[in-house]
C-alpha cells in the first residue's frame, strides 16, 4: 500500500537513551518533515528536507538530528532523550510545488520517564 | 519569521452551526495557504487549499479565502455536523529558498447533536 510509515507506533524511553524513529515513504516525494504534537502548542516542525543528501533546521530542532540518505527514508534521532521531548511525532512527505498536499504518517507516541 | 496563527479553542456548536474558525499568517512574498484537518486517533489529512490572493479554496463544504491584504485564511462552513468533530490546522508552505511547511497551533472543534 503506497503511503508513509512510522515506526515505533508508541514507545516508552528512559531519559538519557539514544531513540531513532522511523519514516519510510514510497511515493517518491521529494520534500519530507518531522513535526512535533503537543497540546495547546499544535504542529512544531522540527526538521525538513528538500531532497535527498539535504537537510533543514525548523522550528524546535535542538535535540534531534536527522539524515536524508535517499528519497524514502528520513530517520530522526533522540541522541541522549529527556522527558520534555515526550509527545507525538509526525513525519510527512510531499511533492515539492506550489500546490502540492503533504501525506502524513500515523505517528510515534513517545514517552521519556 | 514565518508564522501562523490561529484562533484559540476548544470550540464548541450545535449542529447545523455556522462555523469560522480564524487564521492569520505572517510571511514574505507569497506562500501558499492550506487547512489540515486531523480525526481522533488519526495524522492529518488536507482539506482545501489556496495558492494564490483571492482564491477560494473548499472541499466537504468548508470554505476558505485567501486574503492578501489582511493576511488571513479564514475557514468557514455554513452548517456543520457532528462528524466534522475534528482538529482543524491552518498551515503555511514558505516558497522562497527552502520549501518550509510550517503549521498554526490548531483548533480543536466539537460538534453536538
Amino acid at each position: 500500500i503506497a503511503g508513509i510509515t512510522q515506526a515505533p507506533t508508541s514507545q516508552i524511553l528512559a531519559a538519557g537513551r539514544r531513540m531513532t524513529l522511523r519514516c519510510t515513504q514510497d511515493m517518491r516525494h521529494n520534500a519530507m518533515y518531522w513535526y512535533r504534537q503537543d497540546l495547546g502548542l499544535g504542529l512544531r516542525l522540527i526538521h525538513y528536507s528538500n531532497t535527498a543528501g539535504t537537510t533543514g533546521k525548523g522550528e524546535v530542532p535542538d535535540g534531534y538530528s536527522v539524515s536524508r540518505a535517499n528519497t524514502d527514508d528520513f530517520p530522526l534521532t533522540l541522541a541522549s532523550a529527556v522527558p520534555s521531548q515526550t509527545s507525538v511525532y509526525f513525519c510527512a512527505s510531499r511533492t515539492q510545488g506550489r500546490s502540492t498536499e503533504a501525506f502524513f504518517g500515523q505517528g510515534t507516541r513517545l514517552t521519556v520517564v | 519569521g514565518d508564522s501562523v496563527t490561529q484562533m484559540e479553542g476548544p470550540v464548541t456548536l450545535s449542529e447545523e452551526a455556522f462555523l469560522t474558525i480564524n487564521c492569520t499568517y505572517t510571511a514574505t512574498g507569497y506562500p501558499s495557504l492550506f487547512w489540515y484537518v486531523q480525526y481522533p486517533g488519526e495524522g492529518l489529512q488536507l482539506l482545501l487549499k489556496a495558492t494564490k490572493a483571492d482564491d477560494k479554496g473548499s472541499n466537504k463544504g468548508f470554505e476558505a479565502t485567501y486574503r492578501k491584504e489582511t493576511t488571513s485564511f479564514h475557514l468557514e462552513k455554513g452548517s456543520v455536523q457532528v462528524s466534522d468533530s475534528a482538529v482543524y490546522f491552518c498551515a503555511l508552505l514558505f516558497l522562497q529558498g527552502a520549501q518550509k511547511l510550517v503549521f498554526g497551533q490548531g483548533t480543536r472543534l466539537t460538534i453536538n447533536p
